[in-house]
């Protein structure tokens, strides 16, 4: 059975800091990776998606990357601002490719203090 | 464009009474899942769907039910609540179950207390 993890639970930066957040998955049989972001009080919105052929995805100053050998992605943050305080998560969807089988992690809250 | 909509934000059951939650979405989406959210448990399908007419169970299924008529609704139905049952209540949906690149979107979420 798929497990993702992501470590640590909470995460304090200042403002401005470079940062990046784990996440490890045991099964490396994957099909594709995303990364949500959850706002307290809200759903969760697609950040990053990567396919299981990609190293790596961009989206303005978030930059994810799949090592599908390892079984590890990380989502790079850069300049953090107070506005991506949030709680961060990766899903991992099975080689079969069915999101009914997407297995989440428990996420990463990031607080970025002014 | 509203996507997935979820309704009622909030509510609030007595041991042993029934609701259902509603999910809506707008975008022809063949796929629509609810899941649950618990603290320290991550999030786990209950019921998905890969087109009107057709459910399944996901992990964690007991308690409730499902049905798809339509493409455009996918309800979720507590039989007889539980203080097990409180949580909060995420409708989600997708092109398809399968396929390249197929982003799923999430409501904004519903959050049930029973008491």
């Amino acid at each position: 059975k798929q497990e993702v993890t992501q470590i640590p639970a909470a995460l304090s930066v200042p403002e401005g800091e470079n940062l990046v957040l784990n996440c490890s998955f045991t099964d490396s049989a994957i099909y594709n990776l995303q990364w949500f972001r959850q706002d307290p009080g809200k759903g969760l919105t697609s950040l990053l998606l990567i396919q299981s052929s990609q190293r790596e995805q961009t989206s303005g100053r978030l930059n994810a990357s799949l090592d599908k050998s390892s079984g590890r992605s990380t989502l790079y943050i850069a300049a953090s601002q107070p506005g991506d305080s949030a709680t961060y998560l990766c899903a991992v969807r099975p080689g079969t490719g069915a999101n009914s089988k997407l297995t989440f992690g428990k996420g990463i809250t990031l607080s970025v203090r002014p | 464009n509203a996507g997935v909509t979820q309704t009622p934000k909030f509510q609030v059951l007595k041991t042993g009474q029934s609701m259902t939650l509603q999910c809506a979405q707008d975008m022809n989406h063949e796929y629509m899942s609810w899941y649950r959210q618990d603290p320290g448990m991550g999030l786990r399908l209950i019921h998905y769907s890969v087109g009107a007419g057709i459910t399944d169970q996901g992990e964690v299924p007991n308690g409730y039910n499902v049905s798809r008529s339509t493409t455009e609704d996918f309800p979720l139905r507590l039989l007889s609540a539980a203080p097990s049952q409180t949580s909060v209540y995420f409708c989600a949906s997708s092109v398809q179950d399968r396929g390249t690149g197929n982003t799923i979107y999430f409501g904004e979420g519903s959050w049930l207390t029973v008491v």
